[in-house]
């Protein structure tokens, strides 16, 4: 069965600190995709990534980076140089091939960066 | 601004009646999803549309319904309803029919309180 778990509820960081947000998933298929969503305090949900399962190469985007490990089940995410503009819930999310557009998410992992 | 916009952003109805949340993909997108974000259940898909024809079903109660239009908006109908029901409905689009081929796109939610 699919199941996301993120297992940090919250997280508080001071700004310009580092900060890794841990994403574990279960599925059965070996195609299988996987996302980071953000949903700042204004309610709306934001794409951050999508990655496919074959394609375990890390990647990072400006502050932002992704570690994408198949052999724990973990796609983590991690904001380097925190900003209080980062606070948001964050939400990690899988889906696999074959069963169209549905997302299973995770509980989410509210940061919340202090100045 | 993802380009997916929902109406309306807020609804306030009591306990056995009739909403329908309204969802406008972006221009060109085919897919259409909607979700339901609640405290104690998170982030669930409830129901995919690809080009007006139902393709995926999630955990969607038999008191709700959806549907998707010619022109490719979406309504989701929701009826005999219940406090438990009182939550932020998501919608959110692709231009593919599987996540395999395109990230989604989220709309600024439904806020639905039942009293």
């Amino acid at each position: 069965a699919q199941k996301v778990t993120q297992a940090q509820t919250e997280i508080s960081v001071v700004e310009k600190e580092d900060v890794t947000l841990d994403c574990v998933y279960e599925t059965r298929d070996t195609t299988y995709y996987l996302f980071w969503y953000k949903q700042p305090p204004s309610g709306e949900l934001v794409f951050l990534i999508r990655r496919n399962s074959f394609d375990e190469q890390n990647e990072i985007s400006g502050r932002y980076s992704w570690n994408f490990q198949k052999s724990t089940s973990s796609f983590n995410f991690t904001i380097t140089a925190s900003q209080v503009v980062d606070s948001a819930v964050y939400f990690c999310a899988l889906s696999e091939a074959g069963q169209g557009g549905k997302l299973i998410f995770g509980q989410g992992t509210e940061l919340s960066v202090k100045p | 601004d993802s380009g997916v916009t929902q109406t309306p952003k807020h609804l306030i109805t009591a306990t056995g009646q009739r909403v329908t949340l309204r969802c406008s993909p972006r221009s060109g997108d085919l897919s259409v999803y909607w979700y339901q974000q609640s405290l104690d259940q998170g982030l669930q898909f409830l129901i995919q549309y690809y080009n007006g024809e139902e393709r995926a079903k999630g955990n969607i109660l038999e008191r709700f319904s959806a549907q998707q239009f010619p022109d490719l908006h979406s309504e989701l109908n929701l009826s005999s309803l219940e406090l438990g029901d009182s939550a932020l409905y998501f919608c959110a689009s692709s231009l593919e029919l599987a996540v395999t081929l395109d990230e989604q796109y989220f709309g600024p939610g439904t806020r639905l309180t039942v009293t």
